[in-house]
């Protein structure tokens, strides 16, 4: 069964530094999100993707997140100086085009550790 | 107001029992509403969701939705400990929308 890929599983990094969280999507899927999980709190929506630009972006992707889909299978997400408090389990989620376009397929997500 | 709100639980249910989850929604404009189910230390996966008015049947779940109330719920029968997770509520405005919006779950327990 198709599946959402993300590397790495984990990522420690210190604060100030830039980290690359990265996603292959689900290969005839169109639409491309970003969700992040702080421990023990909700699933928070981060941005979505789509024909090659963010659709929708909430209030906590400001200018140190950013969003790329470098070539035909890969999206990442980068996070240009990260803080204490981005430390989260990542999500990427892929969805398909038409009528389903709303139904999430997630991948197993990136825990980022910030020390 | 949260966008999204479901009781936080734990909701203790015996094994056999139904088991019954409710969410409320804020912006009457929504459309689509899902159910995931998040186990511990792992990622949302959808198991129901939900478009009109009514009940939606898919084995086990049933989705009911009342857009005049901005309510929905999942039934869970003949619960079983594998149900043992916690379920996320979600919202999209629909329309081929970007953007769905998660409750902070509900955690239920499934006691053998």
């Amino acid at each position: 069964e198709p599946e959402v890929t993300q590397t790495p599983s984990h990522q420690v990094t210190q604060m100030g530094q830039e980290v690359i969280l990265r996603c292959v999507p689900i290969s005839n899927h169109l639409y491309f999100y970003w969700y992040r999980q702080i421990l023990g709190q909700k699933v928070e929506f981060l941005v979505s993707f789509y024909n090659n630009e963010i659709s929708e972006k909430s209030e906590i992707f400001d200018d140190q997140f950013s969003v790329e889909r470098p070539d035909g299978s890969n999206f990442t997400l980068k996070i240009r100086s990260t803080k204490l408090e981005d430390s989260a389990m990542y999500f990427c989620a892929s969805s398909d085009y038409r009528q389903e376009s709303e139904k999430l397929f997630f991948g197993s997500g990136t825990q980022l550790s910030v020390l | 107001q949260k966008e999204v709100e479901q009781n936080s639980g734990p909701l203790s249910v015996p094994e056999g029992a139904i088991a019954s989850l409710n969410c409320t929604y804020s912006d009457r404009g929504s459309q689509s509403f899902f159910w995931y189910r998040q186990y511990s230390g792992k990622s949302p996966e959808l198991i129901m969701f939900i478009y009109s008015n009514g009940d939606k049947e898919d084995g086990r779940f049933t989705a009911q939705l009342n857009k005049a109330s901005q309510y929905v719920s999942l039934l869970i029968r003949d619960s079983q400990p594998s149900d043992s997770a916690t379920y996320l509520c979600a919202v999209n405005k629909g329309g081929g929308g970007f953007k769905t919006i998660f409750g902070a779950g509900t955690r239920l327990f499934v006691k053998a």
